[in-house]
C-alpha cells in the first residue's frame, strides 16, 4: 500500500529543545516536501527536496531544517522550537515523472510548543 | 503571486442534494490543479488531478472543472451523503518551476446531514 508515514503524530515540547518529525514514504518518490498547515493561511510548503542530497527552500523555512540522506526518508529537524512554530504539519511525496504528480500526504503531525 | 481563494468557507446541505465547491486562482500559468479531501486526524487524501490542458476530470460521484484562463475550478458532488463530511481543498502546481510545490486554498468545510 502507498504510504507517507509520519512520526509522531503528536508531540508536546518546550522552547529551545530539539526535536525531530520523521517522514518516510515507500513509492519510491523522487520529491518530498513539508507543509505546514494554520487556521487562515491554509498549507504552506516549508522545505522541499527534488532527490538525495537535494534540498530547497520553501515559502516559510525559518526555523527548520531538512536532510535527504535517503530517498525514502526525509526527517524535518527544529533546532530551537519556539511558540509561533506550534501547528500541524504535513509531509507529502509525489513522483516527478510528467503526468504522474499526483501528491500524496502523510497523516500530520500536530506540535504544541509551550 | 499566485493566490488561491476557496469559497465558501463552509457549507451545510442536506443528505442527498448536489453540490458545488469553488476555486479560484489568480495566475493562470499553473501546471495542474488538485482536489484533495482532509479528514481530522487522516492527513490529505487526494481526489482529481486536472492537467492544465484538462478541462474536467470525473471519480465516481465527483467531477472537477478546470477553466485555467478564467482562474476557476469546480468541484461537483452528486447525490452527498454523510461520509463526504470533511474539508475540501483545492491546490495548483504552478507552471514554469522544476518543483511540485502546491500553491493552497485555505478550504472548504461541508457537512452533509442526515
Amino acid at each position: 500500500e502507498a504510504q507517507v508515514t509520519q512520526n509522531p503524530r503528536y508531540l508536546i515540547t518546550v522552547t529551545g529543545k530539539k526535536l525531530t518529525v520523521t517522514c518516510s514514504q515507500n513509492m519510491n518518490h523522487e520529491y518530498m516536501s513539508w507543509y505546514r498547515q494554520d487556521p487562515g493561511l491554509g498549507l504552506r510548503q516549508i522545505y522541499y527536496s527534488m532527490n538525495v542530497e537535494v534540498t530547497d527552500k520553501g515559502d516559510v523555512p525559518e526555523g527548520y531544517k531538512v536532510s535527504r540522506k535517503e530517498k525514502r526518508n526525509f526527517p524535518l529537524i527544529l533546532e530551537s522550537p519556539s511558540p509561533n512554530q506550534t501547528s500541524l504539519y504535513f509531509c507529502a511525496s509525489s513522483s516527478l515523472w510528467p503526468g504522474e504528480n499526483i501528491q500524496y500526504f502523510g497523516a500530520g503531525t500536530r506540535l504544541s510548543v509551550l | 503571486k499566485q493566490e488561491v481563494t476557496q469559497i465558501p468557507a463552509a457549507l451545510s446541505v442536506p443528505e442527498g442534494e448536489n453540490l458545488v465547491l469553488n476555486c479560484s486562482f489568480t495566475d493562470s500559468a499553473i501546471y495542474n490543479l488538485q482536489w484533495f479531501r482532509q479528514d481530522p486526524g487522516k492527513g490529505l487524501t487526494s481526489l482529481l488531478l486536472i492537467q492544465s490542458s484538462q478541462r474536467e476530470q470525473t471519480s465516481g460521484r465527483l467531477n472537477a472543472s478546470l477553466d485555467k484562463s478564467s482562474g476557476r475550478s469546480t468541484l461537483y458532488i452528486a447525490a452527498s451523503q454523510p461520509g463526504d463530511s470533511a474539508t475540501y481543498l483545492c491546490a495548483v502546481r504552478p507552471a514554469g518551476g522544476a518543483t511540485n510545490k502546491l500553491i493552497f486554498g485555505t478550504g472548504t468545510l461541508l457537512a452533509v446531514q442526515p
